[in-house]
């Protein structure tokens, strides 16, 4: 069974920093393409990053670029994002998924989704 | 503002057939596959089309994909109560400008 519990979550300032973490399991983690997707309350969803499987390719969507990064650690089976300079708009509830086509022209296809973890940026 | 425009609401009722819309253009539907997703409140999406219209294991055959040039649907027959939703359509855009996975705005689904 695909297991992607997602972490790190909080209550963070405007202008700061938190890194949220995605540990997966079940399947052979480093053979996939891996996104977040957030959604702010009663909102809609907002594809934010993916990275390919060896890390080699990441995207951005363009409200993020220079402010966040997604990584991930292959031998840890564990995905990331960096965020900084987090402004009240990046609030949301973050997930990651494992996006089964992957890649440039297919992405999209996410078969399955972690619970989510909220980040509130407020003052 | 959402790259692929829904309608923001839809509705029916029991047994009757529905139809969502998503709108886009030539650098996301027009060139790339279409997936829809269902969300119930409180819970992560759950993909229901892929491929722009192959239903996952599982998916009851009364949801069904289609798409044409820039436009793709999603057709929900037979209605049943347990289908109030909100409902995403997605896509990977080509945009020079930032390529990404777009989605639209949702619609919610309403079953009277």
């Amino acid at each position: 069974e695909v297991q992607l519990v997602e972490s790190g979550g909080g209550l963070v300032q405007p202008g700061g920093s938190l890194r949220l973490s995605c540990e997966a399991a079940g399947f052979t983690f480093r053979s996939y393409w891996m996104s977040w997707v957030r959604q702010a309350p009663g909102k809609g969803l907002e594809w934010v990053a993916n990275i390919k499987e060896d890390g080699s390719e990441k995207y951005y969507v363009d409200s993020v670029k220079g402010r966040f990064t997604i990584s991930r650690d292959n031998a840890k089976n564990s995905l990331y994002l960096q965020m900084s300079s987090l402004r009240a708009e990046d609030t949301a509830v973050y997930y990651c998924a494992k996006d089964l086509l992957g890649g440039p022209s297919k992405a999209g296809m996410f078969q399955d989704w972690g619970q989510g973890t909220l980040v509130t940026v407020s003052s | 503002q959402s790259v692929l425009t829904q309608p923001p609401s839809a509705s029916g009722t029991p047994g009757q057939r529905v139809t969502i819309s998503c709108s886009g253009s030539s650098s996301n539907i027009g060139s790339n596959y279409v997936y829809w997703y269902q969300q119930f409140p409180g819970a992560a999406p759950k993909l229901l089309i892929y491929k722009n219209n192959q239903r996952p294991s599982g998916v009851p055959d009364r949801f069904s994909g289609s798409k044409s040039g820039t436009s793709a649907s999603l057709a929900i027959s037979r209605l049943r109560s347990e289908d109030e939703a909100d409902y995403y359509c997605a896509a990977w855009d080509d945009s020079l400008s930032g390529p990404g996975v777009v989605f639209g705005g949702g619609t919610k689904l309403t079953v009277l």
